[in-house]
């Protein structure tokens, strides 16, 4: 029943190391996100793909690279991670081009910590 | 830019007293606007939205109005609950080409003791 999900639910790693985080959406939905949750709680976007393609990359490091195999799936892989990289990763998904009435759905989130 | 402010919190309510929490926004275009909540450990849900200047969205006994004059969509509970206790996020997603970017406001936490 499980809408979009994530995995894992908890990642703890050590600098320099890379990781991935995976979601997938069995919504039928068109175009998936990647958002940052900081210690604050301040939610911002990384990238959205529509079908597979890559429509918004906010200024995110070239260390962090979104992968979307197919339109169900959306993987995000960090190299070398930071300290400053931990937060909660949040994947979301809408079901059309991500227009202002298309409303996203978000999954539970991953909490990486980096130490 | 775009940019959602929101009332700074935490905001501390006994159960069944009113609650407003207030959300301004700058945009260009006509920007669709949102209320998301995350219950402690949970992702974000959305809550209610409005797509148009004057609509209003409610849900669960919430609502928020449209309002384009004043640039506002305050969110509104006549009588909270304690399981309301959650942070609470205004968001906007611009008119035209925003390939569904949504700006959050910086979260509002309500804590609701019985």
């Amino acid at each position: 029943d499980t809408a979009v999900s994530q995995t894992p639910k908890y990642l703890v790693t050590q600098m320099g190391n890379d990781k991935s985080i995976k979601c997938e959406q069995n919504l039928g939905h068109d175009t998936m996100y990647w958002y940052k949750q900081d210690s604050k709680k301040f939610l911002k976007i990384m990238f959205s793909y529509n079908n597979k393609e890559l429509i918004i990359n906010e200024t995110v490091p070239n260390r962090f690279s979104p992968k979307s195999p197919d339109k169900a799936h959306l993987n995000l892989h960090i190299n070398s991670l930071e300290l400053g990289d931990s937060a909660v990763y949040f994947c979301a998904s809408s079901p059309f081009s991500g227009g202002e009435t298309d409303t996203q759905y978000f999954g539970p989130g991953t909490r990486l910590t980096v130490l | 830019g775009n940019s959602v402010t929101q009332m700074e919190g935490p905001v501390t309510l006994s159960e069944e007293a009113f609650l407003t929490i207030n959300c301004t926004y700058t945009a260009t275009g006509y920007p669709s606007l949102f209320w998301y909540v995350q219950y402690p450990g949970e992702g974000l849900q959305l809550l209610l939205k409005a797509t148009k200047a004057d609509d209003k969205g409610s849900n669960k006994g919430f609502e928020a109005t449209y309002r384009k004059e004043t640039t506002s969509f305050h969110l509104e509970k006549g009588s909270v609950q304690v399981s309301d206790s959650a942070v609470y996020f205004c968001a906007l997603i611009a008119g035209g080409t925003s390939y569904g970017k949504l700006t959050f406001g910086q979260g509002t936490i309500l804590t609701v003791h019985p």
